[in-house]
């Protein structure tokens, strides 16, 4: 079955400077692939996403990157704040089953 | 409603017992996940709905574990004879079937096994 695997498990910058988090997945029929913010306390939250006909998507400070050669895809936040201190989870379905699986989370610590 | 709708919010029960946890997913929406995170850690897949296929099952940990969705739209969690590792908060998420869409995630509920 499909297996996503993500790392760093926690990664601590300082303000100002990028954050960079890496997933890969095993079932190259993955084609959906969403990026999810979950703050403290609250329900997880889509930030971006990117699709298997696409390689890098970008929303301000936030960029993905897909690399279906390798299964890997990859979150970059530019720019941190303190704002972006949170747990951010990668997942990826299949367009066949919709079943969306997430890695295990990155916790990402913003230092002022 | 406007969003994906869990209740309880928390519940606590006793070791043993069963326990019913609910969700009202975004109308219209087809298909239907239920997740379970252990304090400080991921969203653990558990069973999976879309439309009137059979349910993607193979998250479920144990048989105590079990689901429905009736009508197409709301779904019942159900786990029996509790135990203190069934601890966790459980999500559900709803999506459209059509293309590359978001999973909208309900606030959870926060079950506690005494």
């Amino acid at each position: 079955g499909e297996n996503v695997e993500q790392h760093p498990s926690t990664l601590s910058v300082q303000e100002g400077d990028s954050a960079v988090i890496k997933c890969t997945y095993s079932d190259s029929a993955s084609n959906y692939f969403p990026w999810y913010k979950q703050e403290l306390g609250k329900r997880p939250q889509l930030i971006i996403d990117i699709r298997s006909n696409v390689g890098e998507k970008k929303d301000q400070r936030i960029a993905v990157t897909l690399n279906k050669t390798a299964k890997h895809f990859s979150l970059h936040i530019t720019e941190t704040q303190p704002e972006d201190s949170a747990v951010y989870f990668c997942a990826a379905r299949m367009d066949s089953s919709y079943k969306l699986i997430f890695g295990s989370g990155t916790r990402l610590l913003v230092r002022p | 409603g406007a969003g994906v709708s869990q209740s309880p919010s928390n519940k606590v029960t006793e070791k043993g017992k069963d326990v019913e946890l609910r969700c009202d997913p975004i109308s219209g929406h087809t298909a239907l996940y239920w997740y379970r995170q252990s304090l400080g850690q991921g969203l653990e897949f558990l069973i999976y709905f879309q439309g009137n296929s059979a349910p993607d099952k193979s998250g479920l940990p144990s048989d105590r574990f079990s689901a429905e969705r009736t009508g197409g739209s709301v779904s019942t969690l159900t786990i029996q004879r509790t135990q203190q590792e069934d601890s966790a908060v459980y999500l559900c998420a709803s999506s459209t079937k059509l293309g590359w869409t978001e999973a909208f995630f309900g606030q959870g509920t926060r079950l506690t096994v005494v």
